[in-house]
């Protein structure tokens, strides 16, 4: 059965650091590229960042760039996102989420995805 | 970026009813456009691939089409587990977007 995990949301004050994991479980992590994708109170989704299969390619959206780094550990089947600098407009459900790369390309739809962790940024 | 517009943002439906959500993009995209179904306190849950593939395990009810840069969801005869909210995504860039999501209520 494919898992995935998400650990290390909490409550930090505007300015601060923190790090999310994503563990996954039931599938050939190496066989799929991963994304974080959150979601503010109330409001609808936003993709944040993916990292390829091999974690050689990072993308961002233009909101964290320069502030969330992604990365993945193969030997522990697990994706992270490292965010500082956080904001108070941070402050989200943060999903990750599976997706396929092959030989003929990505396949940006997310098929699975983990239960959330809240991120709340506030004093 | 690619931005994605939905229609409506809300309505109101009653059990057995055909609903009809629209997205439109703002570039051509060509058919890389994905339905994902949501409910209060879950994740996103993948419905429709590539503007009009059934992803596995989701009901034949549904169903994606595509015009240009206008995609529609269908859902034929909706039922009590299918009020929910429902989102659009463009997966043709890198830098993926959503649609901003409709909310179907009950009647």
């Amino acid at each position: 059965e494919v898992q995935l995990l998400e650990s290390g949301g909490d409550l930090v004050q505007p300015g601060g650091s923190l790090r999310l994991s994503c563990a996954a479980s039931g599938f050939t992590f190496n066989n799929y590229a991963m994304t974080w994708v959150r979601q503010a109170p109330g409001k609808g989704l936003e993709w944040v960042s993916s990292i390829s299969r091999d974690g050689t390619t990072t993308s961002y959206a233009d909101s964290v760039k320069g502030r969330f780094t992604v990365s993945r550990d193969s030997s522990k089947n697990t994706v992270y996102v490292e965010m500082n600098s956080l904001r108070a407009e941070d402050t989200a459900v943060y999903y990750c989420a599976r997706y396929y790369c092959g030989g003929s390309g990505c396949y940006r739809n997310y098929d699975y995805w983990g239960q959330g962790a809240l991120v709340t940024v506030s004093s | 970026d690619i931005q994605m517009t939905q229609s409506p943002s809300s309505l109101s439906a009653s059990v057995g009813d055909r609903v009809t959500i629209t997205c439109r993009a703002s570039q051509t995209i060509g058919t890389s456009l994905n339905w994902y179904q949501q409910k209060p306190g879950k994740a996103p849950n993948l419905l429709i691939f590539d503007a009009s593939s059934l992803q596995s395990g989701v009901p034949s009810r549904f169903s994606g089409s595509a015009s240009g840069t206008d995609f529609t969801l269908t859902i034929n005869s909706l039922h009590p587990e299918d009020f929910a909210t429902y989102f659009c995504q463009q997966s043709y860039s890198n830098l993926v977007t959503f649609g901003p999501g409709t909310k179907v209520d009950l009647k």
